[in-house]
């Protein structure tokens, strides 16, 4: 199984700063990786697919790169919205499965 | 507009069954792959089983396996997972998914309904 290893677990930030979340696989995805946002109580939303690709209707401040083993999502101007909490997922291996990030929490500083 | 909407959570005792329902609407529910992806409380998400278009294709975590089926019916648009005996782990929000290809011959989870609570516990 392929494990994902997303960092920093937490992280504390204000309005207008770049933030930037990383996500590692244990072996190669070939950028078969999404990004989503979920805040309390509602289902995940896409944000980004094929590591870098926009979800349609999500601004652009959000980002997203990387290859291989090691990605990162980058928001370049918090907005007070922004503040949830963000997963990484590796869908290469599907359709036998995909395996998520533990997960960053995104707060106000 | 895609939707999503699933039902049948509750409590159930240890070693219960349960069957959840995804009703879908809004796309051509027969031509994607769907998924049940599950969240326990305060905890992170975790894909439990998907079916290809026809159902002839199904795959489950290992945690599942051989306690959890998961199928479908195009004719009525709608998604089903069967749990038998049910444990405390499972214990957790199920949403019902939409599984799209992105063009490498993989697929993204893009919709997702609201979830339904299952709770096993005593």
């Amino acid at each position: 199984d392929i494990q994902m290893t997303q960092s920093p677990s937490s992280l504390s930030a204000s309005v207008g700063d770049r933030v930037t979340i990383t996500c590692r696989a244990s072996q190669g995805i070939s950028n078969s990786l999404a990004w989503y946002q979920q805040k309390p109580g509602k289902a995940p939303k896409l944000l980004l697919y094929a590591a870098s690709r926009l979800e349609s209707g999500v601004p652009s401040r959000f980002s997203g790169s990387g290859s291989g083993t090691d990605y990162t999502l980058t928001i370049s101007s918090l907005q007070p919205e922004d503040f949830a909490t963000y997963y990484c997922q590796q869908y290469y291996s599907t359709p036998l499965g995909y395996t998520f990030g533990q997960g960053t929490k995104l707060e106000i500083k | 507009e895609v939707q999503l909407v699933e039902s049948g959570g509750g409590l159930v005792q240890p070693g219960g069954s349960l069957r959840l329902s995804c009703a879908a609407s809004g796309f051509t529910f027969s031509s994607y792959w769907m998924s049940w992806v599950r969240q326990a409380p305060g905890k992170g998400l975790e894909w439990v089983a998907n079916i290809k278009q026809d159902g002839s294709e199904k795959y489950y975590v290992d945690s599942v396996k051989g306690r959890f089926t998961i199928s479908r019916d195009n004719a009525k648009n709608s998604l089903y997972l069967q749990m038998n005996s049910l444990r405390a782990e499972d214990t957790a929000v199920y949403y019902c998914a939409r599984d799209l290809s992105d063009g490498s011959g993989s697929y993204v989870t893009d919709y997702w309904g609201q979830g339904t609570l299952v709770t096993v516990s005593s």
